[in-house]
């Protein structure tokens, strides 16, 4: 699976847009973008994934550049319960495949 | 959505015993089902994928026979800590993926059992 790069930390105030980062610059053609949440003491989160058109859901957007090297989770109208370690993620969509978390960014939405 | 339920969300033991935890699919068949372990402060870190009806894959590093798993049905794995020692405490978390190999279908985690060794 490709490998991604996103920042260690971010703050955005509450009632704002968080925009959130990832790189994946060696994303291969088959491999989709996942986005995950951890909030501490918790499971994982699935968020939304897409493979080239921008998504939406009610949790969150995804936009994917043209070129699919990076992509961006927004969270229209951030409150202080998506405060969390978010994790972006590209695989392919075979059910065998094991999904390897990194570090992932740490949101601080702050009142 | 796809609900993953974990029990028991956190245990207390003595060294030397032994914990199963369990990770069930609730509306959905897991073919694979995946245990994570996470300490204090770091990310999730695979420890092995479940297989139903098959032998686990261990990521290097693990003790299958230390850490136990059992994927009996399509919708039931379980992961045994045998001899527990105070630094097997962490937070095990399962996942499940919902749908065949071909959707793209996203993982879906259980709350995290909290095991403390004392």
């Amino acid at each position: 699976d490709a490998k991604t790069t996103q920042p260690t930390s971010m703050d955005c105030a509450e009632g704002r847009a968080a925009n959130l980062p990832c790189n994946h610059s060696t994303i291969s053609g088959n491999e989709y973008v996942y986005w995950y949440r951890q909030i501490h003491s918790q499971g994982p989160q699935y968020i939304i994934h897409g493979l080239k058109n921008n998504e939406t859901n009610e949790m969150a957007s995804l936009i994917i550049t043209e070129d699919r090297k990076s992509s961006t989770l927004i969270l229209p109208h951030a409150t202080l319960r998506d405060t969390a370690v978010y994790n972006c993620i590209v695989r392919v969509k075979t059910s065998y495949d094991k999904v390897i978390f990194g570090p992932g960014t740490s949101l601080s939405v702050i009142p | 959505g796809a609900v993953v339920s974990q029990h028991p969300s956190w245990v207390i033991c003595k060294s030397g015993t032994s914990v199963k935890i369990e990770c069930r699919s609730l509306d959905f068949q897991a073919t694979t089902m995946f245990w994570y372990r996470q300490f204090p402060k770091q990310s999730l870190m695979l420890m092995a994928t479940s297989n139903e009806g098959s032998k686990a894959t261990y990521e290097q590093g693990v003790e299958k026979d230390k850490f136990l798993i059992n994927h009996a049905s399509l919708t039931l794995s379980t992961l045994t800590v045998t001899s527990a020692h105070p630094e097997d405490s962490s937070f095990y978390i399962c996942s499940a993926r919902d749908g065949g190999p071909r959707k793209a279908s996203p993982l879906h985690f259980g709350n995290g059992t909290r095991l403390t060794v004392t």
